[in-house]
């Protein structure tokens, strides 16, 4: 079974230009989350979609927005980017919309804004 | 804000050597997990634990969450260098959300 994949892995952009970055969850799952990682700050949840529906959300700006299709793939988008966006973008997907499936992570998009 | 603070931050010990990392907070979570990420990839799962004072092994990892799940430890015996990299534990709260602390980064020195 194929893991979680994401695109693109890196990304270079400037302040306030806009960003989307993809995940495709893993087959079969329905649920997809998105996570901020910086060294600073660690992890932060940003949101969670489940059957296209966001079902929860993080404390971040509405810079910070996201969609799932019905396929269950799910787009990020980032508008007006700001340098302290700079970060490893990961998305996870699981099976349920239950806080205690296992979360499987891809490897991140690792995203510089200069 | 619900913290999960982890120490320590950083450790770099000799392979064959015992060592502790731990994961606290003031607040209580109904589950707590431990994460290991690897250099460009996202964290892996390695354990949940549900019931305050369980215990939980894995080969040469044992997990244990407070009585009060409030807290809980990581011991990784006879350390390898297969198990360098960032451990993150994570904690469930009331609203069903996941915090994250921000990791202790191991090294094992071969």
């Amino acid at each position: 079974k194929a893991g979680v994949t994401q695109t693109p892995r890196y990304l270079i952009k400037t302040r306030g230009q806009q960003v989307t970055l993809s995940c495709s969850p893993i087959s079969g799952h329905r649920s997809v989350s998105w996570y901020q990682q910086t060294p600073g700050q660690g992890l932060q949840f940003l949101f969670e979609y489940f059957s296209e529906t966001q079902r929860n959300k993080g404390n971040f700006p509405g810079r910070f927005s996201g969609r799932q299709f019905s396929n269950s793939r799910s787009e990020m988008n980032v508008s007006t980017l700001e340098l302290g966006d700079s970060a490893l973008y990961l998305c996870a997907s699981s099976f349920r919309h239950k806080s205690t499936d296992t979360q499987y992570f891809g490897p991140g998009t690792r995203l510089t804004v200069l | 804000t619900q913290l999960l603070e982890q120490s320590p931050q950083f450790l770099s010990i000799q392979e064959g050597e015992n060592l502790t990392v731990y994961c606290n907070s003031s607040s209580v979570f109904s589950s707590l997990q431990w994460y290991r990420q690897e250099p460009g990839e996202g964290p892996v799962l390695l354990v949940t634990v549900v019931t305050g004072g369980e215990v939980k092994k894995l080969k040469r990892l044992t997990f244990q969450f407070g009585d009060a799940r409030k807290d809980s430890s990581l011991h990784i015996t006879a350390a390898q260098p297969g198990d360098t990299g960032l451990y993150l534990c994570a904690g469930l709260n009331r609203d069903d959300k996941i915090i994250f602390g921000k990791g202790t980064r191991l090294h094992i020195l071969p």
